[in-house]
C-alpha cells in the first residue's frame, strides 16, 4: 500500500504566499488532487490533475509537482482561505484512492 | 447544477449494518464519464475513501474496508448506496457521497453531498 504525508499545520501572513505539500511514492505515477474543507462543511475541490482549477476557484490557487512531492500554492492568501486542506491520489496498485492526513492552514 | 444528498439512519447499533443512500439531482447517474464515491470522516479526524462505483457496476473498494462494504447503483432512481456491515464505534463518522471524475491517473471529487453523521452506539 501507499501513504501520503502532509504537514499537520501551516501558517501564512495575510496576503503572502504559502505552499502546502503532500509526499508519497505514488505521486511519481499519479496526480495529486487537492480539496479544501472549512469547519462544519463538506470538502470542496480546488486543484486536480496537478494544476487544474474547477470553475469558481480563485486563480490564487495553483498546484505543482516534482518527484514524490505535490504542492498546493496559494499566492496572496486571504482570510477566507483558512481551512483544512487534503491531498489525495492513488495507491501503488493504481486502483484505490488514498488521502493525506490533512493540513490546517492558519492565515495570520 | 449537480446536487447530491445523503440519507439514512443517524444511529446504528454495534454489529449491525449501516445503510446510506445518495440521491443525485441535476444530472444523470448513468454517465460513463463518472464514478460515484463514498468518503467518511470521523469527528475531528481526516478523510477516508470508502469506495467508488460506476453506473455499470464497476467498483473499487478501500482494501481496509472491502470485506464489510457493498456499493450499488440504482439508475432508475438516480441514486447509489452504501452498506457497511458489522459496524463498531470506529465506524462513527460523517459520511459523504461525491461524484468521482476517475481517470487513469487521478480522481477528482468535484461535487459533494452535505454529509450525514452516523453514530454507532447501543
Amino acid at each position: 500500500s501507499s501513504e501520503l504525508t502532509q504537514d499537520p499545520a501551516v501558517s501564512v501572513a495575510l496576503g503572502q504566499t504559502v505552499r502546502i505539500t503532500c509526499q508519497g511514492d505514488s505521486l511519481r505515477s499519479y496526480y495529486a488532487t487537492w480539496c479544501q474543507q472549512k469547519p462544519g462543511q463538506a470538502p470542496v475541490l480546488v486543484i486536480y490533475a496537478k494544476n487544474n482549477r474547477p470553475s469558481g476557484i480563485p486563480d490564487r490557487f495553483s498546484g505543482s509537482s516534482s518527484g514524490n512531492t505535490a504542492s498546493l500554492i496559494i499566492t496572496g492568501a486571504q482570510a477566507e482561505d483558512e481551512a483544512d486542506y487534503y491531498c489525495h491520489s492513488r495507491d501503488s496498485s493504481g486502483n484505490h484512492v488514498i488521502f493525506g492526513g490533512g493540513t490546517k492552514l492558519t492565515v495570520l | 447544477q449537480l446536487q447530491l444528498q445523503e440519507s439514512g439512519p443517524g444511529l446504528v447499533n454495534p454489529s449491525e449494518t449501516l445503510s446510506l443512500t445518495c440521491a443525485v439531482s441535476g444530472g444523470s447517474i448513468s454517465s460513463s464519464t463518472f464514478y460515484w464515491g463514498w468518503i467518511r470522516q470521523p469527528p475531528g479526524k481526516g478523510l477516508e475513501w470508502i469506495g467508488s462505483i460506476s453506473y455499470s457496476g464497476t467498483i473499487y473498494y478501500n482494501p481496509s474496508l472491502k470485506s464489510r462494504v457493498t456499493l450499488s447503483v440504482d439508475t432508475s432512481k438516480n441514486q447509489f448506496s452504501l452498506e457497511l456491515s458489522s459496524v463498531t464505534a470506529a465506524d462513527t463518522a460523517f459520511y459523504y457521497c461525491a461524484r468521482d471524475v476517475r481517470t487513469l491517473t487521478y480522481d477528482a471529487f468535484d461535487f459533494w453531498g452535505q454529509g450525514t453523521m452516523v453514530t454507532v452506539s447501543s
